[in-house]
């Protein structure tokens, strides 16, 4: 069936370098896509959201690109700080369907 | 304002019982979802709820089922408990009216199956 996946499991940078994680989805018809960050012994939390209808979004230190026509999702992480340590989720969702989890990456900082 | 609750946060039960799990979503969110998180599979989705009615379905056997109330809170059982139910169990409320709406998870109940 259609699955949400991501590229590497693990992921380590240097503090105060930039992160890139990436995510694949295969359903076409998602349009909505959120990434989610989670440390240890808490829920997800949310990050950033992007909708099909656009290729880029910024937040605060955060950037999501969609290309829609690899199907491949990405989140960049500015001046990665070690408090950023966590595993980063990519989540897609059609319509009023419910929203479906990549498998994660977990993301370490190096001082 | 407050986020999402869900209580308890850890329970231990044994083979062949059941379990019940709350979450009280966010006031004035409609719909709640239900996940479970095992280290091997990641997050997997159980079911939502929107208006106390069962509006997606995941791939998980009868065995698991939920409801939610008239106030939005919900709750899901789990019944003839099996070792591999062991996990994190997570609900995320949202205001659920449009496909775009952000989904606010609560710290999740811990179930221990021994």
């Amino acid at each position: 069936g259609e699955s949400v996946g991501l590229h590497l499991p693990t992921l380590s940078v240097q503090e105060g370098d930039n992160s890139i994680i990436n995510c694949a989805y295969s359903n076409s018809a998602s349009d909505y896509f959120i990434w989610y960050k989670q440390e240890s012994g808490k829920g997800p939390q949310f990050i950033i959201d992007i909708r099909s209808n656009m290729d880029k979004r910024q937040g605060q230190r955060v950037t999501v690109l969609l290309n829609k026509t690899v199907k491949h999702l990405s989140l960049q992480i500015a001046a990665t700080q070690p408090g950023d340590s966590a595993v980063y989720f990519c989540a897609e969702k059609s319509g009023n369907n419910d929203m479906r989890f990549g498998a994660g990456t977990r993301l370490t900082v190096k001082p | 304002k407050a986020g999402v609750t869900q209580t308890p946060r850890y329970l231990i039960k044994t083979r062949g019982q059941q379990v019940t799990l709350s979450c009280s979503p966010i006031s004035g969110h409609r719909s709640v979802s239900w996940y479970q998180q095992t280290p091997g599979q990641g997050l997997q989705f159980l079911f939502e709820y929107f208006s106390e009615t069962q509006r997606n379905k995941g791939n998980f056997p009868g065995r698991f089922s939920g409801r939610q109330f008239s106030n939005s809170r919900s709750e899901m059982n789990v019944s003839t408990l099996e070792l591999g139910d062991s996990a994190l169990y997570l609900c995320a409320s949202s205001i659920g009216q449009t496909r775009g709406d952000g989904y606010t998870f609560g710290s999740g109940t811990r179930l221990t199956v021994v």
